[in-house]
């Protein structure tokens, strides 16, 4: 079964774009969550998805929004970018996002802003 | 809100030994499950071990075990037999048990870090 893939790998921007990253789950997962990397903050939950809807959100400003579509596909974005945005964005999925669950993860989109 | 720290930022460790990395944590709830996470270079983040909270047998895969003590909050790693392979950033993470509002919902919390490097 194939893992979860993250597009793009790698992203540059400049400060004010906006950017659009995009995750797939393993197949039958339907629980998408997003964290943003960074070695001053670690790691830190930004949302999770399920059947289309956010159920859980992390302390970010709303210039982080994503979305998961039927298929459980997620995509997040940020608009307005920030230096401080520049971050490894990793998604991890898992089937129904149950707490007794395993997160699989992607092997992340590294961001950044200049 | 729960907090898991890792005190140890970085720890070698020879080749065929064994290494204990440390984490303790903080909360007031008493389900939830703790997870030993592995990032190697690559980046790709994989599942160590898992333990569930309510379990006072302490989880083992193979030449990994924990150490699991739930009144003192600490859940510690032991790695034995250490591989080349084994180096990597290891992250510990808690995720509530709860349902209530939904703050459990895909939330890992991790702590910090411990880079362990493998010597030949």
């Amino acid at each position: 079964k194939a893992g979860v893939t993250q597009t793009p790998r790698y992203l540059i921007k400049t400060r004010g774009q906006q950017v659009t990253l995009s995750c797939s789950p393993i197949s039958g997962h339907r629980s998408v969550s997003w964290y943003q990397q960074t070695p001053g903050q670690g790691l830190q939950f930004l949302f999770e998805y399920f059947s289309e809807t956010q159920r859980n959100k992390g302390n970010f400003p709303g210039r982080f929004s994503g979305r998961q579509f039927s298929n459980s596909r997620s995509e997040m974005n940020v608009s307005t970018l920030e230096l401080g945005d520049s971050a490894l964005y990793l998604c991890a999925s898992s089937l129904l996002g149950d707490p007794q669950e395993t997160q699989y993860f992607g092997p992340g989109t590294r961001l950044l802003v200049l | 809100a729960q907090t898991v720290t890792q005190s140890q930022p970085e720890m070698s460790v020879q080749e065929a030994e064994t290494v204990t990395l440390s984490c303790t944590y903080d909360t007031s709830e008493s389900d939830y499950y703790l997870f030993w996470y592995k990032q190697p270079p690559s980046r790709q983040m994989i599942l160590v071990i898992r333990q569930e909270a309510y379990k006072q047998q302490n989880a083992t895969e193979n030449r990994f075990s924990v150490n699991f003590q739930k009144a003192a909050k600490s859940f510690s790693l032991k790695i034995s037999d250490s591989q080349l392979g084994d180096a990597a950033m290891y992250f510990c993470a808690y995720r509530s048990a709860l349902y209530a509002g939904g703050t459990s919902y895909g939330k890992l919390t991790f702590g910090q870090g411990t880079i362990l490097t493998v010597h030949p």
